[in-house]
């Protein structure tokens, strides 16, 4: 079963709206991971949060980590038509070792 | 620059025949992982390595197997192939030894089983 599952699944907004897309995961971890994916391509890591941080920022993305709900969000500011693509949440569970546990993804379409 | 690359990008087989997927990075990674992308399921992590001459199954590992003979390479095979591992998959690697966690993933290897 899947660690992190992201809401909504899907997303469509206008250029220069904001976007906010939420995930969930179930055991306790070390760091979450947003990932984005565009059409055909592989993954690109966005932003990574530790279990101790609670928000943080990289240009237009804003993170939010609540370690007590077991959640996370991802906000887009003023999105571009380029901002397009399916985004990932994932999950690095310490004692897991290394590798990452991903969530279905939530696609977002921004229109022009 | 560093990266990581998979081939081939495409590969059309049949039922029963055995598939290696490559996947060779240069960032010295320790970490290699094995990824499928299906619809509805996101990415589910098959085998991964965390050093030379190591491997683990994932969770979705069945038909699937993985060696790590050097650092650089993570081939994925296929035993016997079946129509249920038509999907996407993505190699990827890490530093376990790096300040994070960090993934850098291939651009994928779109595999039909017919």
């Amino acid at each position: 079963s899947q660690q992190g599952e992201e809401d909504p699944q899907a997303l469509s907004i206008q250029e220069g709206e904001n976007a906010t897309m939420n995930c969930s995961y179930k055991t306790s971890i070390n760091n979450l991971q947003w990932y984005r994916q565009n059409s055909g391509r592989g993954l690109v890591h966005l932003i990574l949060i530790r279990s101790n941080e609670r928000e943080k920022h990289s240009g237009r993305l804003r993170v939010t980590l609540d370690t007590s709900k077991k959640s996370s969000s991802l906000l887009i500011t003023a999105s571009r038509a380029a901002d397009t693509a399916s985004y990932f949440c994932a999950t690095d569970i310490e004692a897991a070792g290394n590798k990452l546990t991903f969530g279905g993804g939530t696609r977002v379409l921004v229109k022009p | 620059d560093a990266e990581i690359t998979q081939s081939p990008r495409h590969k059309i087989t049949e039922t029963g025949r055995q598939v290696t997927l490559a996947c060779h990075q240069t960032w010295n990674h320790n970490n290699m992982f094995w990824y499928r992308q299906d619809l509805g399921h996101g990415l589910r992590l098959i085998h991964y390595s965390y050093g030379v001459q190591d491997t683990n199954k994932g969770e979705v590992s069945d038909g699937y197997s993985v060696s790590r003979s050097n650092t650089e390479d993570l081939p994925l095979t296929l035993e016997s192939a079946a129509s249920s591992q038509t999907s996407v998959y993505f190699c990827a690697s890490s530093d376990l030894q790096g300040a994070t966690s960090e993934a850098f993933f291939g651009q994928g290897t779109r595999l039909t089983v017919v």
